[in-house]
């Protein structure tokens, strides 16, 4: 079945450095892409998405980028706030289609002036 | 879009009580997804219920543990029963994107703690 191996964290840096949260996936047929943030005390929201091979999610700086040869969706940003730090959640569609998702592990993300 | 709340929002349970999660939609949806997030762990899906039919649950979940209704398109409700330490998790409740465009919307969450 689909899975997803992300980053382990936590991930600790000092604002406007530069983000990279790695995250690869296995999967049969061709999954949406997604990264889902979660701040602290609060749901999912999604952050930034991509549905097919070469397409680039963008959302608030961070971008990422379907590569199917790598099988790769590594989220990035060239400088981090403070306000950044959450959990980040790399997922894939399962194989029943987007209503299921699978997720990574989690990615904590810790930002100091 | 989805609009959807979740209550309660936190809870702090006996361990041999049951709980009842609410779910409410601010649009009809086909299916709602319930995930379970144990501490310091990802999502894990439990179940998917659709309306008019018995829930669907995943591997290592089962109905007796984890009784959900679906009474209409806008509202579901996940029961944890007999709770014990193990159970302390966020619950959250999930609905697909109706307007195509492929992504999950999540309440915020049921953060549960059993003693």
């Amino acid at each position: 079945g689909n899975s997803v191996t992300q980053m382990e964290g936590p991930v600790t840096l000092s604002e406007e450095a530069f983000l990279t949260i790695n995250c690869t996936y296995t999967a049969t047929g061709y999954p949406s892409l997604f990264w889902y943030v979660q701040y602290p005390g609060e749901g999912l929201q999604l952050l930034l998405k991509a549905t097919k091979a070469d397409d680039k999610g963008s959302n608030k700086g961070f971008e990422a980028t379907y590569r199917k040869e790598t099988t790769s969706f590594h989220l990035e940003k060239g400088s981090v706030q403070v306000s950044d730090s959450a959990v980040y959640f790399c997922a894939l569609t399962g194989s029943g289609g987007y209503n299921k998702l699978i997720f990574g592990a989690g990615t904590r993300l810790a930002v100091h002036p | 879009s989805a609009v959807i709340s979740q209550k309660p929002s936190r809870d702090i349970c006996q361990r041999g009580t049951s709980l009842t999660i609410q779910c409410q939609v601010d649009s009809q949806v086909t299916m709602m997804f319930w995930y379970r997030q144990q501490p310091g762990q990802s999502l894990t899906l439990i179940a998917t219920a659709n309306q008019g039919s018995e829930a669907t649950y995943e591997s290592g979940f089962v109905i007796d543990k984890f009784p959900i209704s679906r009474p209409n398109l806008t509202f579901s409700t996940l029961t944890v029963s007999n709770m014990s330490p193990e159970d302390s998790s966020i619950y959250l409740c999930s609905v697909d994107d109706t307007g195509g465009l492929a992504e999950a919307f999540f309440g915020q969450g049921t953060r549960l703690t059993v003693v």
